[in-house]
């Protein structure tokens, strides 16, 4: 599976979108982007995937390029209950095996 | 209505000792998952069974020995405990082995401690 690549941390204010980086520069063409996140303390929580095209569902939107090779997850509009550890994780089609790197600490602040 | 549950939330044990985690899922999936986290926080899998069946099988201590009963239970048995096994486990859950079972449903996590 593609290596990624996120910023360590970043912050945000409040009611404010939050924009969420990922490169994945060898993700290859069966290769999924997928985002889960960590709140403190609780089990991770699926966020959103994508292969190409760009998705949105009632968490989160995911912007890939057009080469593929990066992503972006949007928080329209951040609360502060969105403050937790983000993933970006590029998976085969059919494994079900998620590597979880060390992702982004996403601060919200009032 | 808890989707995927586990059992007990915090385990705390003397060195050499066995002990068992156990995990339930009510959504109907056919795979289920065990993740370790350690105290850097790394999320690592360890195994993962689809109706019963092992399917992946990470490098992992043959000191564990995950038991699938039936597919909404996959417990995690833990001989010999080691200082290093300190870590909090989490289990998940998904539709089926394929793309669909990268949308994962995790449990709340059991903080194991070694002592």
């Amino acid at each position: 599976d593609a290596k990624t690549t996120q910023p360590t941390s970043m912050d945000c204010a409040e009611g404010r979108a939050a924009n969420l980086p990922c490169n994945h520069s060898t993700i290859s063409g069966n290769e999924y982007v997928y985002w889960y996140r960590q709140i403190h303390s609780q089990g991770p929580q699926y966020i959103i995937h994508g292969l190409k095209n760009n998705e949105t569902n009632e968490m989160a939107s995911l912007i890939i390029t057009e080469d593929r090779k990066s992503s972006t997850l949007i928080l329209p509009h951040a609360t502060l209950r969105d403050t937790a550890v983000y993933y970006c994780i590029v998976v085969s089609g059919n494994t079900g095996k998620l590597i979880f790197g060390q992702g982004t600490t996403l601060q919200v602040k009032p | 209505d808890t989707a995927v549950s586990q059992t007990p939330k915090y385990l705390v044990t003397q060195m050499g000792n066995d002990k068992s985690i156990k995990c339930e899922q009510n959504l109907g999936h056919d795979t289920m998952y065990w993740y370790k986290q350690d105290s850097k926080k790394f999320l690592k899998i360890m195994f993962s069974y689809n109706n019963k069946e092992l399917i992946i099988n990470e490098t992992v201590p043959n000191r564990f020995s995950p038991k699938s009963p039936d597919k909404a239970h996959l417990n995690l048995h833990i001989n010999s405990l080691e200082l290093g096994d300190s870590a909090v486990y989490f289990c998940a859950s998904s539709p089926t082995s394929g793309r669909a079972g990268n949308e994962q449903f995790f449990g709340p996590g059991t903080r194991l401690t070694v002592l």
